[in-house]
């Protein structure tokens, strides 16, 4: 069946880099997403990637896509406090409907 | 456009009472999601709709709960009667892109 799965946290030092991992099991998944849920808030669509790309950069996130072995990563470049929160990778289970990892919390400390 | 609207924010409750959450999507987005988020078993997919037709429910969990949609513009979850099991904070999202959905800020329940 469908999975995603994360580890579940994840603590970095202010400055350097940030790298979160996902796996995935359908492989037939169009796109993949990453979103972040920062305290008391709803989940916030951080980016996406087409499945037939490897790689996609935006500012600070670099999200690379290996098909093969179904993983997925977000990079955050400079991490800073702000960045402190869940981190869900996703996948797509049909009829518009995602299928969510756990969530990884990211905590930056300085 | 305000986003999407999710009230109470708060609401706590005695056990056995019926609780009522309510949604508002964003304007022309027609696809709504029902959401349930606790420590224990994480985000997890209640129903969710398709112009206002419940398309899967199958993460409803028991016939305690229920879910409408009379229109673009309004949903309801209803849980009676509700048990402290059912504590947790519940997420109305909207979608009109696929895997694009934007989230309401959540009913943070509890039943005592």
């Amino acid at each position: 069946g469908e999975d995603v799965e994360q580890s579940l946290f994840l603590s970095v030092r202010e400055g350097d880099s940030s790298v979160i991992n996902c796996t995935y099991t359908d492989s037939s998944s169009t796109y993949l997403y990453w979103y972040k849920q920062e305290p008391g808030a709803g989940l916030q669509l951080l980016t996406y990637i087409f499945s037939n790309m490897d790689m996609k950069q935006d500012q600070r996130l670099t999200v690379l896509l290996n098909k093969k072995d179904k993983h997925l990563s977000l990079r955050i470049a400079d991490t800073q406090t702000g960045d402190s929160a869940i981190y869900f990778c996703a996948e797509n289970g049909g009829y518009n409907k995602l299928i969510f990892g756990a969530g990884t919390r990211l905590a930056v400390h300085p | 456009d305000a986003g999407v609207i999710q009230s109470p924010r708060h609401e706590v409750t005695e056990m056995g009472q019926e609780v009522t959450l309510r949604c508002k999507p964003i304007s022309g987005h027609d696809y709504l999601f029902w959401y349930r988020q606790t420590m224990m078993r994480g985000l997890e997919l209640l129903i969710y709709f398709n112009n206002n037709v419940p398309i899967d429910d199958s993460g409803m969990p028991e016939d305690r709960f229920s879910a409408k949609m009379p229109n673009a513009s309004f949903s309801t979850l209803k849980i009676q009667p509700s048990e402290p099991r059912d504590s947790a904070v519940y997420f109305c999202a909207s979608s009109a892109s696929p895997g694009q959905q934007f989230f309401g800020p959540g009913t943070r329940l509890t039943v005592l």
